[in-house]
C-alpha cells in the first residue's frame, strides 16, 4: 500500500518570509512519480511539478524549489520570499507502477494549509 | 484550449435521491479520472478511464456508484440513493498518455450536500 504524509496540517508566515512544506511518502514499488498541487481558495487543484523517482536532481522554478530525497523517502517544497497569493492548502501526491496495481492513480496527503500574512 | 469542466458546481439532494455529475476533459486527454474529497483531507481515488474503458475501481466506489464515459470524451458519476455519508466535492481530472502516469489536471470539483 502506498501512502503520504505531510505532517504539518497549518503553517502561516508572513509575507517575504521562506516556508517549506514536507511530504514523507512510503512505496514498496521500485519506479514510481511525485507530485504537488496547490488548492487555492478557489478550490480548483492547480499541478505544480511532477518527479520520477529515477531523477534526485533538485529543481527550481521561480520561487519554487523541491527537494527530493530518496534516502529518506521526502519530498519537500520550498517557497521563497512568500507572498499573500501563495495561500493555499498544497497537496504532495505519489503513483506507482503498473505491476502493483498503483500506477494510474494518485495517492493524496491530507494537505498542508499555508497561510501568507500582509 | 479550456480546462477540464464539471457540472453541476454545487448540488443538493434529499437522501435517497439520485444524483448524476458530468465532466468534460480537456479535449486531447484520453485518460479521465474520478476522486472524491471531504472537508480536511486530501482526493481519494475513485475510478479511472482510458478512453471508453473502465479500468479501474476503488473499493471506495460502493454499488451505488456508477462511471461511465460512453464515446471516450465526457464522463458521467451517478450516485443511486443518496446518502448523507456521499456529501463531498467530486473532482474530474483528465490526463494525455499510455505509459508512466503523466500529471492530471483537475476541474473545478461538483460539490454535493446530502440532506
Amino acid at each position: 500500500a502506498q501512502k503520504v504524509t505531510q505532517a504539518q496540517t497549518e503553517i502561516s508566515v508572513v509575507e517575504k518570509e521562506d516556508v517549506t512544506l514536507d511530504c514523507v511518502y512510503e512505496t514498496r514499488d521500485t519506479t514510481y512519480y511525485l507530485f504537488w498541487y496547490k488548492q487555492p481558495p478557489s478550490g480548483e487543484l492547480v499541478f505544480l511539478i511532477r518527479r520520477n523517482s529515477f531523477d534526485e536532481q533538485n529543481e527550481i522554478s521561480g520561487r519554487y524549489s523541491w527537494n527530493f530525497q530518496k534516502s529518506t523517502s521526502s519530498f519537500n517544497f520550498t517557497i521563497t520570499a512568500s507572498q499573500v497569493v501563495d495561500s493555499a492548502v498544497y497537496f504532495c501526491a505519489l503513483s506507482g507502477q503498473i505491476s502493483s496495481g498503483s500506477a494510474r492513480q494518485l495517492t493524496f496527503g491530507s494537505g498542508t494549509q499555508l497561510t501568507v500574512l500582509p | 484550449d479550456t480546462g477540464v469542466s464539471q457540472d453541476p458546481r454545487h448540488k443538493i439532494t434529499k437522501r435517497g435521491q439520485n444524483v448524476t455529475f458530468r465532466c468534460d476533459p480537456i479535449s486531447e486527454h484520453n485518460r479521465l479520472y474520478w476522486y472524491r474529497q471531504t472537508l480536511g483531507q486530501g482526493p481519494e481515488f475513485l475510478t479511472y478511464f482510458q478512453n471508453e474503458a473502465q479500468l479501474e475501481k476503488s473499493r471506495l466506489l460502493s454499488d451505488r456508484f456508477s462511471a461511465e464515459r460512453p464515446k471516450g470524451s465526457f464522463s458521467t458519476l451517478e450516485i443511486q440513493r443518496t446518502e448523507q455519508g456521499d456529501s463531498a466535492m467530486y473532482l474530474c481530472a483528465s490526463s494525455l498518455g499510455i505509459g508512466a502516469l503523466n500529471e492530471q489536471y483537475f476541474g473545478p470539483g461538483t460539490r454535493l450536500t446530502v440532506t
